[in-house]
């Protein structure tokens, strides 16, 4: 069974340009969540899809960032115009709901700088 | 709301010493608690997870985590350090309820010496 997978791996831009990251999560996974490690920072949540619903968006630092999830499966994360704050890894992770707590399954991330 | 506190930032440890990871959260409600290991250049890895079932939770990789709710701590051990233990350890916890995003400690890396 293939894992998430993000595109790029990595990515440098100047600031002002725009730029999409993608999440390709596991195949059959109703939930994908985004997250995002500043450099030395703890990772923290942006936000939450079940299909192709945003569940829960509370993280999303400010409206230079557009997620989107077409047809429930893979999905995108735009930022426009990218600042230099924005730099980081981004995660993508992706589950299927279970009794308990489900496990999150992680991709490798996308590694972004902004010059 | 939730918080994750990872004491240590870096460890090293001897190849076959003990590893003891450190990690203490604040939850006004019963926490799910999850330790996540991350290789370079991979994505996070569970290496397992406190649902309540048990308190002593053994994981993959010989780890394993005590869930003490009167120390509100969630400590990763393994009795025997491997060189290929060396990677980055994150604690995370998720309160139950609706919400389901995870809320991470900072990260501990380990570093295993020959």
């Amino acid at each position: 069974e293939a894992g998430v997978t993000q595109f790029p791996s990595h990515s440098v831009i100047e600031k002002g340009q725009t730029v999409t990251l993608r999440c390709d999560p596991i195949s059959g996974h109703d939930n994908l969540y985004w997250y995002r490690r500043v450099m030395g920072k703890e990772i923290k949540f942006l936000l939450h899809f079940v299909k192709e619903s945003k569940q829960d968006e509370s993280g999303m630092p400010n409206n230079r960032f557009l997620a989107e999830r077409t047809g429930g499966t893979y999905s995108t994360l735009k930022v426009q115009p990218a600042e230099l704050e924005d730099s980081g890894v981004y995660f993508c992770a992706s589950s299927q709901p279970a009794g308990g707590p489900e496990t999150q399954y992680f991709g490798p991330g996308t590694r972004l700088l902004v010059l | 709301a939730q918080s994750v506190t990872q004491l240590g930032s870096h460890v090293s440890v001897s190849e076959g010493a003990l590893v003891l990871l450190r990690c203490n959260y604040s939850s006004s409600v019963p926490p799910y608690l999850f330790w996540y290991v991350q290789y370079p250049n991979q994505g996070l890895q569970l290496l397992l997870k406190y649902t309540s079932a048990a308190t002593l939770v053994k994981g993959i990789n010989g780890f394993e985590a005590e869930f003490k709710k009167s120390e509100t701590s969630f400590h990763l051990t393994k009795p025997s350090a491997h060189m290929s233990d060396a990677a980055e350890y994150f604690c995370a916890v998720r309160v139950s309820g609706s919400a389901r995003q995870l809320t991470f400690g900072s990260g501990t890396q380990l570093t295993v010496l020959p």
